[in-house]
């Protein structure tokens, strides 16, 4: 399967500082990047659907200039936590797209993030 | 609107069988999906079905009517480390993962 890699895999941070988080697709090349947020005992929710050399588009009530998006690469994308509030500790998950009829969706890791 | 069910919590004995039922109602399909889900981690793929029937892949089953809306996931011979989240997921008509909110599965001894 797909192997994909999230950086940091635990950050805490101080109010209103921002925090970058990569996601790295290891074996192939992903046009396509899911970006979901998952709060304790509740479900995956898609965030913001990221294409290599485009802009993101936000699922709503997203903020786009909170989490800023950036796709460059086809092996890269980053989702940044600008200003991040407690409210925004969360663990955050990548997915890369694999194109219509794949059989499946990898993701990644994840990232615990805690804000003090 | 796009809705996917899932029991909250089940608990199961180790060494028996358990079934998690997933029904949904979305715009479109394109495949349903089933994750295993532990605390801290990111899910990790478990089966795809898009076409009716039952598909086996080692101690877990997944079942899917299309007509009915309706999946259901098969573990056999329960482990321990078989305690875990299972997420329903299904593919709707623009290739979008629509969620279920999980089924938390509770092993015991």
């Amino acid at each position: 399967g797909a192997v994909v890699s999230q950086h940091p895999s635990r950050v805490i941070c101080k109010s209103g500082t921002s925090v970058k988080i990569e996601c790295r697709s290891l074996d192939f090349q992903a046009t396509t990047m899911f970006w979901y947020r998952q709060f304790p005992k509740k479900s995956l929710m898609l965030m913001a659907t990221s294409n290599e050399g485009s802009k993101a588009t936000y699922e709503q009530g997203v903020e786009k200039d909170k989490f800023l998006i950036n796709h460059a690469s086809l092996t890269l994308s980053t989702l940044t936590v600008t200003s991040a509030h407690p409210e925004d500790s969360s663990f955050y998950i990548c997915s890369p797209g694999q194109g219509a009829g794949t059989d499946t969706q990898y993701f990644g890791p994840g990232t615990r993030l805690t804000v003090l | 609107g796009q809705n996917i069910d899932q029991p909250t919590e089940m608990t199961a004995t180790e060494g028996a069988i358990v079934q998690i039922n997933c029904t949904y109602q979305t715009s479109g399909f394109n495949g349903l999906f089933w994750y295993q889900q532990h605390a801290g981690e990111a899910p990790t793929f478990l089966s795809y079905n898009v076409l009716d029937g039952l598909e086996e892949k080692g101690r877990f089953s997944s079942f899917l009517s299309r007509s009915k809306g309706y999946s259901y996931l098969l573990l056999k011979e329960l482990q321990m480390k078989d305690s875990a989240s299972y997420l329903c997921a299904v593919r709707d008509s623009n290739y979008q993962l629509i969620w279920g909110a999980g089924t938390k599965l509770i092993i015991k001894p």
